[in-house]
C-alpha cells in the first residue's frame, strides 16, 4: 500500500509531441504529489507538485492531472523538446512526511 | 540560498576496502536529512534518514552505516565495501516548512572494482 507504481519505463516521442507518464498509489493518506526531473550524471530536481484536492496543475509546459477517485496522477509535457529528455520520477507524501518513489521513466524528445 | 555539497564526485574501490562520503548543506538550519542510492538506469532507493544530530533512521539493512555528527553534516560509511554497492549515492535535505520538496546534492559515483 506504500508504493507508487509509475509508467511507462522508458518513452520516446518526436520532438513537438506530448508525452505523458503515469502514476498510480493505494494509500489515501499521500497528501501531496511532487514531479522530479533527473538529467545524466546529476541529482534530481522538483519539477512541479500538486495537492489532491485540485485536477490540474501547470507550470510552463509541464502540466499535473490528477484523478482523486482512480488514485491516479500523470505528467503531461507540451511541445516536448529535446531538452526535455531526462528521468522523470513521480513522488507521494506519507503522513510521516517522507516521499514514496516510483520507479521512473527515462525520456527521449527525438529532434 | 540553500546549498548542497557532496564529496567526492567520483571514486572507485576495491571490494573489501572502507567507504565514507560526506555531505554537507548550507543556508539551512536543523533540515532532514536523506541518502539514497540508484543503480544505473534505476530508481531511488532510500538509505538513511535523519531527523537531528544522532539520529539516523536506516530504511534497508545493508553494509552501510550512517552518522550526522553536526546538524547539516550526514556522512555515509561502509567497513567493507561489496561490488553490489556500487551506484550513484545521492544527499537530500528537506526544510521543516516545505516538507514536500526534497533538494538532492550532485552525487557521487561509486565503483567498487
Amino acid at each position: 500500500q506504500q508504493q507508487v507504481k509509475q509508467s511507462p519505463q522508458s518513452l520516446i516521442v518526436q520532438k513537438g509531441g506530448i508525452p505523458i507518464i503515469n502514476c498510480a498509489y493505494e494509500n489515501t493518506a499521500f497528501d501531496y504529489f511532487p514531479w522530479y526531473q533527473q538529467f545524466p550524471g546529476k541529482g534530481p530536481a522538483l519539477l512541479i507538485a500538486i495537492r489532491p484536492d485540485v485536477s490540474e496543475k501547470k507550470e510552463g509546459r509541464f502540466t499535473i492531472s490528477f484523478n482523486k477517485s482512480a488514485k491516479q496522477f500523470s505528467l503531461h509535457i507540451m511541445d516536448s523538446q529535446p531538452g526535455d529528455s531526462a528521468t522523470y520520477f513521480c513522488a507521494a507524501r506519507d503522513s510521516n512526511y517522507q516521499l514514496i518513489w516510483g520507479a521512473g521513466t527515462k525520456l527521449i524528445i527525438k529532434p | 540560498s540553500q546549498t548542497i555539497h557532496q564529496w567526492p564526485a567520483t571514486l572507485v574501490q576495491p571490494v573489501g576496502s572502507p567507504l565514507s562520503l560526506e555531505c554537507t548543506v548550507e543556508g539551512t538550519s536543523n533540515p532532514n536529512l536523506y541518502w539514497y542510492r540508484q543503480a544505473a538506469g534505476r530508481g531511488l532507493q532510500l538509505l538513511f534518514y535523519s531527523v537531528g544530530i544522532g539520529q539516523i533512521s536506516s530504511e534497508v539493512p545493508q553494509n552501510l552505516s550512517a552518522s550526522r555528527p553536526q546538524d547539516r553534516q550526514f556522512i555515509l560509511s561502509s567497513k567493507k565495501l561489496l561490488l553490489s554497492d556500487s551506484g550513484f549515492y545521492l544527499c537530500a535535505w528537506r526544510g521543516r516548512e516545505r516538507a514536500h520538496e526534497q533538494y538532492f546534492g550532485p552525487g557521487t559515483r561509486l565503483t567498487v572494482t
